[in-house]
């Protein structure tokens, strides 16, 4: 199986900063990647797919990047609805594995 | 308007079964193949299983190969996941989601039932 290590597991950020979440694949995905943000007692929302395509409704501040086994995800100016636990997924072949989750606290 | 409704999930002891059903409204069902996906109480995302839009072709976690069993009634706008055997590790609550297209992945989940196994 493919193995998904997301890096911070956790973070602290104030509302207009810039952060960035990591997702490293243990093997070569084909760019078969998707970010999802899930906030507490709620269903996961798909953000991104592809790597970097955004799902219909998602802001643009939200962007992914990379290729690879190594991926980003970047929230240009966080903002207070942002707050929440994001989890990348490789969807490259089966088990589809998703990363153990980065949680983004208020500072 | 998208909506994908989970129900069947209760309190039931080890070794027992349940069956888990999700409705899906808003789209053309049959076209599309769907999810399950489970999340144990504070701990991450765990897929489970997928089936095809015609149900031909089925997928499962070894986690729970060989004792849970998707499936799907077109007809009825319906996804179903057969849980037997139950362990006290399949306490979760359990997601349906839409799979847009093979090189998309999801894009709508369902709000979730939770299954607690417990003695």
């Amino acid at each position: 199986d493919i193995q998904m290590t997301q890096s911070p597991p956790s973070l602290s950020a104030s509302v207009g900063d810039r952060v960035t979440i990591t997702c490293r694949a243990s093997q070569d995905i084909n760019n078969y990647l998707a970010w999802f943000q899930q906030k507490p007692g709620k269903a996961p929302k798909s953000l991104i797919y592809a790597v970097s395509s955004l799902h219909i409704g998602v802001p643009s501040r939200f962007s992914g990047s990379g290729s690879g086994t190594d991926f980003t995800l970047t929230i240009r100016s966080l903002q207070p609805e942002d707050f929440a636990t994001y989890y990348c997924q490789h969807y490259n072949n089966y088990p589809p594995t998703f990363g153990q989750g980065t949680k983004v606290e208020i500072k | 308007e998208v909506q994908l409704v989970e129900s069947g999930g209760d309190m039931v002891q080890p070794g027992r079964s349940l069956r888990l059903s999700c409705a899906a409204l808003g789209f053309r069902f049959s076209s599309f193949e769907m999810i399950w996906v489970r999340q144990a109480p504070g701990k991450g995302l765990e897929w489970v299983s997928y089936i095809s839009d015609t149900g031909a072709t089925v997928h499962y976690a070894d986690s729970v190969k060989d004792r849970f069993t998707i499936s799907r009634d077109n007809a009825r706008n319906s996804l179903f996941l057969y849980m037997n055997n139950l362990r006290a590790g399949d306490t979760a609550v359990y997601y349906c989601a839409r799979v847009r297209a093979p090189w998309v992945g999801p894009d709508y989940w369902g709000q979730g039932t939770l299954v607690t196994v417990s003695s």
